[in-house]
């Protein structure tokens, strides 16, 4: 079966750096997606990785061990609205995985 | 506005009502996917399009649900007597199908079944 994993909710202060963490177990790999999701809205899509290391974009960076079935998302210089959900997605053959998103609360 | 568009944005029905909800991709995207998102969950796949063809569709969609993608272009999704844990944002994406490509969102369609 397929699984992701990360965590429920995370709070972080204003200006400061937040990783959130994804694990994954799934049939068949063809890269991993953080998309943002404000509340009552769509997901907008954040980043991608297929192959292991960081891809940064701006005040994002995405990291991907394949090996260890392992993804983080790191936002720096939190803003009041980086609070929001971010969901973790492997997409398999030919469909889209998706983690139970993780609640980013950005307090001043 | 060439982004992936949605219709109704809500819907509210009575328990055993029949609905169905249109999603316009975005042009030239050949592939097309509906998920169901409940609170608090990630998006759960339903079924997903390759052009017309309907390629891949949940177990855990039951014979209430169907889709369609005529002409490869727009597509419906049908819920038949409706439940009331059928109440749920109903959302739609579509990529190109290409390797490394992201789908895009359109904006949901939020079902409410009393």
């Amino acid at each position: 079966g397929q699984n992701i994993d990360q965590p429920t909710e995370m709070t972080a202060t204003e200006g400061a750096i937040v990783q959130i963490n994804c694990t994954y177990q799934t049939s068949g790999f063809n890269g991993l997606f953080w998309y943002q999701q404000h509340a009552g809205e769509a997901p907008t899509f954040l980043s991608y990785n297929v192959l292991d290391g960081l891809e940064e974009k701006g005040r994002f960076s995405s990291f991907l061990s394949r090996s260890k079935g392992y993804s983080y998302l790191l936002l720096k210089e939190l803003q009041m609205k980086d609070s929001a959900s971010y969901l973790c997605a492997v997409r398999g053959f030919n469909k889209f995985y998706f983690g139970s998103g993780t609640k980013l609360n950005v307090k001043p | 506005d060439t982004g992936v568009s949605q219709d109704p944005r809500h819907k509210i029905t009575k328990r055993g009502q029949n609905v169905t909800f249109r999603c316009d991709p975005i042009s030239e995207h050949n592939r097309l996917y509906w998920y169901r998102q409940t609170l608090g969950q990630g998006p759960e796949f339903l079924t997903y399009f390759q052009n017309e063809a309907q390629l891949e569709k949940s177990r855990l969609l039951s014979d209430r649900f169907s889709a369609e993608r005529p002409k490869g272009s727009f597509s419906t999704l049908e819920i038949q007597r409706t439940e009331q844990g059928d109440s749920a944002m109903y959302l739609c994406a579509s990529s190109p199908g290409l390797a490394g490509e992201t789908q895009y969102f359109g904006p949901g369609t939020r079902l409410l079944v009393l």
